[in-house]
């Protein structure tokens, strides 16, 4: 059972550079969503999307994208790499973001740096 | 705004005791509380989760309980074993939909 995958799990990037950090899930779950986790900090919702075309903000949106085109995969794009978004990012998905959210599931997390 | 404190920040204990960490929050009007584990290094492990209209939830040596008029949980683990360390963390989903964390209680169970 996969569930839910992050690739890469390391990624070293220079300032101003862009990529984009993969995360796809395996259990038809319609919500999906990124953290970022940094010391002191906790985790902190970026963005989240509740359905295929459906996208929202979290509470650190600035400096990221992200697009839901399939139920399984929730990218989120870096635009232009900040030494301040130098942190572990957690994909995470439930059976639906409303009340009856079920449990959520998190991937292993991506580890990037920012020079 | 949601806020959610666990205290203690980090908790040692010798083997085989019982102990319970605690969760805080500041607005009752969520749908679900949610106990996660976190080793070093690794994502985030569900534990339990306790929905708004349930008191408590169990699972093996893991008790969970939700008060929610206090704006209270506390993780129950009974007897205690080294494999136990990790950071826990509670989170609360509000009614807004979006999933608050606390900062986590990191325990360490000494054999």
């Amino acid at each position: 059972n996969a569930g839910v995958t992050q690739t890469p799990k390391f990624q070293v990037l220079k300032t101003g550079q862009s990529m984009t950090l993969q995360c796809a899930q395996d259990m038809n779950h319609e919500y999906m969503s990124w953290y970022r986790q940094d010391p002191g900090m906790g985790l902190r919702l970026i963005h989240y999307s509740v359905g295929a075309g459906i996208t929202d903000q979290g509470e650190v949106p600035n400096g990221y994208n992200v697009s839901r085109s399939t139920t399984e995969d929730f990218p989120l794009r870096l635009l232009s790499a900040a030494p301040s978004q130098t942190s572990v990012y957690f994909c995470a998905s439930s059976y639906s973001g409303g009340a009856n959210t079920g449990e959520l599931f998190f991937g292993e997390g991506s580890r990037l740096t920012v020079l | 705004k949601q806020e959610v404190t666990q205290i203690p920040a980090a908790l040692s204990v010798p083997e085989g005791e019982n102990l319970v960490l605690n969760c805080s929050f500041t607005d009752s009007a969520i749908y679900n509380l949610q106990w996660f584990r976190q080793d070093p290094g690794k994502g985030l492990t569900s534990l339990l989760l306790i929905q708004s209209s349930q008191r408590e939830q169990t699972s093996g040596r893991l008790n969970a309980s939700l008060d929610k008029s206090s704006g209270r949980s506390t993780l129950y683990i009974a007897a205690s074993q080294p494999g136990d360390s990790a950071t826990y963390l509670c989170a609360v989903k509000n009614q807004g939909g979006k999933l608050i964390f606390g900062q986590g209680t990191e325990l360490s169970v000494k054999p």
